[in-house]
């Protein structure tokens, strides 16, 4: 079974700085796909960023980043230029593939402050 | 853009009362799960769906849940006998064959009473 481990339950960080969520994971799969989930106060789960694990590179959406070390099982993601609007909570999640389940890590939230 | 919807969007039942959970996955995609999230905690998977039947599920989704794709369209989620433990933020989500994304509707806000 995987598991996902998120270690920071609260973060926060001035408006356009930048600020870095850990992520570590546990499996024996040797191919998947990781995701970062934003779940804003609305509650609706809206992603942010993936990546497969066979890509060496690290994927990239606009201000998000990730730094994906496959060896370490650590999938942590960058924001910059925080924006008031990126305040929420951040979940990682790892999908094996196939018809299989997503499983969340516990969830860090994220308040930019003005 | 498709996106993934929910209804009702906030439900309050009696405990023991049958509530279902209404979901319209995006319209090409075939696979489908639920997912629940109690308040202040992680989002955990109840249950996968594909080709009409179910995939995979959790040790919660228990014989008081079921799933049924009625039409083709609609994907339901039943909770026969509601206990005050099931009251959650009920996620639906849909993944397009060959994709690896999963797409999640705004969620029912299910309370027990």
């Amino acid at each position: 079974a995987q598991t996902v481990t998120q270690s920071q339950p609260e973060m926060s960080v001035q408006e356009a700085e930048t600020v870095t969520l850990s992520c570590t994971y546990d499996t024996s799969e040797n191919n998947y796909y990781l995701f970062w989930y934003k779940q804003p106060p609305s509650r609706q789960m809206i992603l942010v960023i993936r990546q497969e694990a066979y890509k060496q590179q690290n994927a990239t959406e606009n201000r998000f980043s990730v730094n994906f070390q496959k060896a370490a099982k650590s999938f942590s993601l960058k924001i910059s230029d925080s924006q008031l609007g990126d305040t929420a909570m951040y979940f990682c999640a790892f999908w094996p593939g196939s018809a299989r389940q997503l499983t969340f890590g516990s969830g860090t939230q994220l308040t930019v402050l003005p | 853009e498709p996106e993934v919807t929910q209804t009702p969007s906030h439900q309050v039942t009696q405990m023991g009362q049958e509530v279902i959970l209404r979901c319209v996955p995006i319209s090409n995609h075939l696979y489908f799960y639920w997912y629940r999230q109690i308040l202040g905690q992680k989002v955990e998977f109840l249950v996968s769906f594909y080709n009409n039947e179910i995939s995979e599920k959790s040790e919660i989704f228990d014989d008081q849940f079921s799933v049924e794709r009625p039409d083709g369209s609609n994907f339901t989620l039943k909770i026969r006998s509601t206990k005050l433990e099931d009251s959650a933020m009920y996620f639906c989500a849909s993944r397009g064959g060959g994709q690896e994304t999963q797409y999640f509707g705004p969620g029912t806000r299910l309370l027990v009473l």
